[in-house]
């Protein structure tokens, strides 16, 4: 079993304030990672799937990192909404299946 | 498009029964995958269908099993439920690639009682 860790495990900021959260996969049998936002009644909704090394994508405010050699992905948020109110859940893919992070809850106070 | 869809939304179910899930993919997807989530814990890979067979498994017993149709669709079977399977089990499907984007349904809470 594969442990990918998501940290930190809950974050409240501010309407307008910046935040970035970690996610943490085993760096050996690494085929790609994938990025979701899960608001409360709704489905996961895909964000990004990344898969080199260095590779950096953006999305309006939201973008993310990734480091295969270290294993690690960061996700950014530039000037948090109240609509960015979500938990972000990472996936780790080995080529034979995902492995799910326990996800980043996010609350942004207006 | 109506992207990925799960019945039912709820289901109770008393310890020993079984139980049967479906899901309806996204149009022109043909893999689906189904996964549990448990409390306070990550979505848990059961297993991905692909051309009507399971291509992938996760660490699951025996006593999950499913099926995929000719038309995409796909079911999601539990047998002798214990109450330690009640979850939220999401399914989503994708193109074939690990780097195509799944699409989530909105889920299935079962309880088992």
């Amino acid at each position: 079993i594969l442990n990918v860790e998501q940290s930190p495990q809950s974050l409240h900021v501010q309407e307008g304030d910046s935040t970035n959260f970690t996610c943490s996969f085993p760096s050996s049998n690494f085929y790609a990672l994938h990025w979701y936002r899960w608001e409360t009644a709704k489905s996961p909704e895909a964000l990004f799937v990344m898969t080199l090394n260095g590779d950096e994508k953006k999305k309006g405010r939201i973008s993310a990192t990734l480091n295969t050699k270290e294993g690690y992905s960061y996700l950014y948020i530039k000037g948090s909404q109240p609509e960015d109110s979500a938990t972000y859940l990472c996936a780790s893919y080995t080529g034979n299946q995902f492995y799910f992070g326990t996800g980043t809850s996010l609350t942004v106070i207006p | 498009d109506a992207g990925v869809t799960q019945s039912p939304t709820h289901l109770i179910k008393t310890r020993g029964q079984q139980v049967t899930l479906r899901c309806s993919p996204k149009s022109g997807h043909d893999t689906v995958s189904w996964y549990q989530q448990a409390l306070g814990q990550g979505p848990q890979f059961i297993f991905q269908y692909y051309e009507e067979e399971e291509r992938q498994r996760g660490n699951f017993p025996d006593r999950f099993s499913g099926h995929q149709f000719p038309n995409y669709s796909s079911e999601l079977n539990v047998n002798a439920l214990l109450l330690g399977d009640s979850a939220l089990y999401l399914c989503a499907s994708a193109g074939q690639g690990h780097t195509d984007e799944q699409y989530f349904g909105p889920g299935t809470r079962l309880t088992v009682t």
